[in-house]
């Protein structure tokens, strides 16, 4: 089993819908979590850390369930600017980042 | 401020022979990461520099090394090329001063083996 597991996609959506990406991971001591963007051929920046409690940015919304290991982005009122590939990621020890494969999204017209 | 530059921006290799990454740090910036993205498998954590010690090594071959200098900057190399190398290799530096994972990823080293 992978460490983190993502949907691969491509999720294609209509600009102005609300999707939502789940992300499950196999290590239960898993510290922190986080959501990366990837454009094409670009690097991957971060675009929004994971709280216990769940937590919001803008049009995004990050929420973790440690019982169930996994973590969810949803994004509403999607934009043409969001298509992207949206990794997981999950910190363990040793200050090491798990990145999953990520999930694509295009949003169209 | 510059950020975390890479060279090359690509590099096409015959298998069998080596290849060698460079990586900048944004100033001030003593850790280093280095991942490998492959098509269809994701950044893999290749290695971890933080003052010029090797502090932590993903799950690949010894033909996969490198090396920190004292201005940490840093290198990887790869040994006997084969054409699974073939990858996306991006280098990074996590934020300052804190625990969380961010990371600064440089636009990455694109290497082609034949």
């Amino acid at each position: 089993r992978k460490e983190v597991e993502q949907d691969p996609g491509p999720f294609n959506v209509p600009e102005g819908a609300t999707v939502a990406f789940n992300c499950t991971y196999s290590n239960s001591a898993s510290q922190s979590f986080f959501w990366y963007r990837q454009d094409c051929r670009k690097e991957p920046k971060l675009l929004m850390s994971v709280y216990s409690s769940g937590n919001e940015d803008g049009r995004f919304t990050a929420q973790l369930n440690r019982a169930s290991q996994y973590i969810s982005l949803l994004i509403r009122d999607s934009k043409l600017s969001d298509s992207a590939t949206y990794l997981c990621v999950v910190k363990g020890g040793g200050n090491k980042l798990t990145f999953g494969t990520g999930t694509q999204l295009k949003v169209e017209l | 401020e510059a950020g975390v530059t890479q060279s090359p921006t690509h590099l096409i290799k015959p298998s069998g022979q080596q290849a060698t990454l460079r990586c900048s740090p944004i100033s001030g910036h003593t850790s280093v990461y280095w991942y490998q993205q492959a098509l269809g498998l994701g950044l893999q954590f290749l290695l971890w520099y933080d003052e010029g010690e090797e502090r932590n090594r993903g799950n690949f071959p010894p033909r996969f090394s490198g090396r920190q200098f004292p201005n940490y900057s840093s290198e990887l190399n790869v040994n006997a090329l084969e054409l699974e190398d073939s990858a996306l290799y991006l280098c990074a530096n996590p934020r300052q001063g804190s625990l969380t994972g961010e990371l600064f990823f440089g636009e990455g080293s694109r290497l082609t083996v034949l």
